[in-house]
């Protein structure tokens, strides 16, 4: 069984619409992250979390926003997508011992 | 200036070269860094931890240089699998956020 699973894996919605991805992980780390990435270049973090009462905006939060719903479980909402938000999302996890990230397979969402 | 820069590539080599990639950081205060493997459309996947001066894995040689703020990636013997986009990480002092390098990519060829 994968550590950390996303889902959906791909998705297709319209403008305006409200999407959620969803993150959970088995391996028991504290930090969670939302990254998003675009053809050519770099990963771009939205939203961190250390625990469930922890939410921190990361370099590109705006027209997202984020739930910790437990140790295990991070949320990703578009409240209302727009096509420049159409890219591959990561989720990641990161223990406080040796700082590894660690990635699920990734979302690729397509606003259209 | 970025925290974390990487020359994009690629880096076009036959089966069997040594190739090396370098990244540069800012944070002078980053204790830890990382590279890691992404195939297209994939996720990022760990390769190498770097915790002192360096760390060595089979075919794989990362090296840390703090003075002049980079570490590098060494690859022995290029295989076609080790075809893929690599990505330096540096967090910085307090690990609150990981800066990844915009990748270099590396074409292996027969």
């Amino acid at each position: 069984d994968a550590d950390v699973t996303q889902t959906p894996r791909n998705r297709i919605t319209k403008t305006g619409k409200r999407i959620m991805l969803e993150c959970s992980q088995t391996k028991g780390h504290d930090r969670m992250y939302w990254y998003r990435q675009d053809p050519g270049l770099g990963l771009r973090l939205i939203y961190y979390s250390f625990d469930v009462k922890d939410i921190n905006k990361g370099e590109i939060s705006d027209g997202y926003s984020v739930s910790r719903q437990a140790q295990a479980k991070f949320s990703l909402s578009l409240e209302s997508a727009i096509p420049n938000q159409t890219a591959l999302y990561f989720c990641a996890v990161a223990g406080t011992d040796r700082n590894e990230q660690f990635f699920g397979p990734g979302t690729r969402l397509t606003v259209l | 200036r970025k925290e974390v820069e990487q020359d994009p590539g690629p880096f076009n080599v036959p089966e069997g070269a040594t190739v090396a990639f370098n990244c540069t950081y800012s944070n002078s205060a980053s204790q830890s860094f990382f590279w890691y493997r992404q195939d297209c459309r994939k996720e990022p996947k760990l390769l190498m931890s770097v915790y002192s001066s360096g760390n060595e894995d089979g075919r794989f040689t990362a090296q840390l240089n703090r003075a002049s703020q980079y570490i590098s990636l060494l690859i022995r013997d290029s295989k076609l699998s080790d075809s893929a986009t690599y990505l330096c990480v540096v967090p910085p002092g307090n690990f609150n956020k990981f800066y990844f390098g915009s990748g270099t990519k590396l074409n292996v060829k027969p």
